[in-house]
């Protein structure tokens, strides 16, 4: 099975810089990877989808690339706020070909300071 | 709005009880999913349906149960199998296209403690 590593460490910065997290897979490469947003106590929210044939995607402060040869995937907010301080979730399908369920990786705590 | 709405926020059983999570959409979507988070772990499917009647066991199935009578419903039960029940318990919906992923809506979870 697919096996996800996302930093463990909180990711701290200043506010109006560009936050860049990591999401690595290790076993086969997936047709797709999304990224979710989670605040306390809540449940996650759907931020950015993107497929193995697309490089970037990006949507209003927000980009994700997707590197297929490095098992990497980079997400990045940029003119960072102290509203973006969450934990953010990378997921992905199951299989090489699966489309019916996702795996989460554990996410990485984003704090931003004013 | 529509939405997805999970019961009760928090919930509370002994040991030996079943318990009932409830889960509520109303966005047409076809697939409905329940995950288990733990303090520093990821979520873990617990269970998810593509279509009314119909359901799958996901990594962790053991000691829960559910029904998919409706669409709009995906009810979770932890039965008294299941040991280590405390968690935070998330449900979610999403489209279910074949060969097309969509992005899943959750809920705003049920945190069940066991005393």
């Amino acid at each position: 099975s697919q096996k996800i590593e996302q930093n463990s460490e909180a990711l701290n910065i200043q506010e109006g810089k560009t936050a860049t997290l990591t999401c690595n897979y290790t076993n086969y490469s997936p047709a797709y990877l999304q990224w979710y947003r989670q605040d306390p106590g809540r449940g996650p929210v759907f931020l950015l989808l993107i497929r193995e044939n697309e490089k970037e995607k990006r949507k209003e402060r927000l980009k994700v690339t997707f590197d297929t040869t490095l098992k990497q995937s980079l997400f990045h907010i940029t003119a960072s706020q102290p509203a973006d301080s969450a934990t953010y979730l990378c997921a992905l399908p199951p299989g090489p070909s699966g489309y019916s369920t996702l795996t989460f990786g554990k996410g990485t705590m984003l704090l931003v300071s004013p | 709005d529509g939405g997805i709405t999970q019961s009760p926020k928090y919930l509370f059983r002994k040991e030996g009880q079943n318990v009932t999570l409830s889960c509520e959409q109303n966005l047409n979507h076809d697939a409905m999913y329940w995950y288990r988070q733990d303090p520093g772990q990821g979520l873990r499917l617990i269970y998810y349906s593509q279509i009314v009647n119909d359901f799958q066991k996901g990594d962790i199935a053991e000691g829960y149960s559910v029904s998919r009578e409706k669409k709009e419903s995906f009810p979770l039960t932890v039965t008294s199998a299941q040991k280590n029940p405390t968690a935070f318990y998330l449900c979610a919906s999403s489209i279910f296209r074949a060969e097309n992923p969509y992005g899943y809506t959750f809920g705003s979870g049920t945190r069940l403690t066991v005393v």
